[in-house]
């Protein structure tokens, strides 16, 4: 069975790093397109980045320049650099699997969620 | 960036009752409009890929319609574990973006 199970939230002061970690099993990483998606308390879902099979990312014009998404295939796990916080990042962040190999299908496997808290 | 607009925000509806929720894109997405139900403290499903095709697993009562700007999911007839949060999702290129959410809820 596929499972996704992220790990590495906690809180964390303004201007502080954090990675956030995405283990998968029953899914290979690698061969897949994998995105992050995070939610505010209380508020929709927002995509923050994703991570094609080849290795090209892309990001929320909110976190460019501040957040990398990678991956290490020989530990099947993915991850999401999140530096320069800022109190607006404060949300629940989803790691998921695109569909059928591709960025156009829906998300089909998620994690539970890890909780970011940006506060001083 | 595309923009997705979903209506209405919330709604209230009894069991048994057929639900629509409607979104719509900023601009044209061909049919790469996924749905997802989510309920409180859990992570999302989903539920429609593509704007018609059904979830594997996901009961035939949920349906998707609609192509290039405007698109619709369809309750035939509410359950009772069917009051969640629902979001549309467009796929037809980066930023991905999701809509603001419809709230379902029981009257």
């Amino acid at each position: 069975e596929a499972q996704l199970v992220e790990s590495g939230g906690g809180l964390i002061q303004p201007g502080g790093s954090l990675r956030l970690s995405c283990a998968a099993s029953g899914i290979t990483v690698s061969i897949n397109y994998m995105s992050w998606v995070r939610q505010a308390p209380g508020k929709g879902l927002e995509w923050v980045s994703i991570i094609y099979s080849g290795g090209t990312t892309y990001y929320a014009d909110s976190v460019k320049g501040r957040f990398i998404i990678s991956r290490d295939n020989s530990k099947n796990t993915l991850y999401l650099q999140m530096n320069s916080l800022r109190a607006e990042d404060t949300a629940g962040y989803f790691c998921a699997r695109h569909d059928y190999g591709d960025y156009r299908y829906g998300l089909g496997v998620w994690g539970q969620g890890t909780t970011v808290t940006v506060s001083s | 960036d595309i923009q997705m607009t979903q209506s209405p925000s919330s709604l209230s509806a009894s069991v048994g009752d057929r639900v629509t929720i409607t979104c719509r894109a900023s601009q044209s997405i061909s049919t790469y409009l996924n749905w997802y139900q989510q309920k409180p403290g859990k992570a999302p499903d989903l539920l429609i890929y593509a704007a018609s095709r059904l979830q594997s697993g996901v009961p035939s009562r949920f349906s998707g319609s609609g192509s290039g700007t405007d698109f619709s999911l369809t309750i035939s007839s509410l359950q009772p574990e069917d009051f969640a949060t629902y979001y549309c999702q467009q796929s037809y290129n980066t930023p991905l973006t999701f809509g603001g959410g419809t709230k379902v809820e029981i009257k």
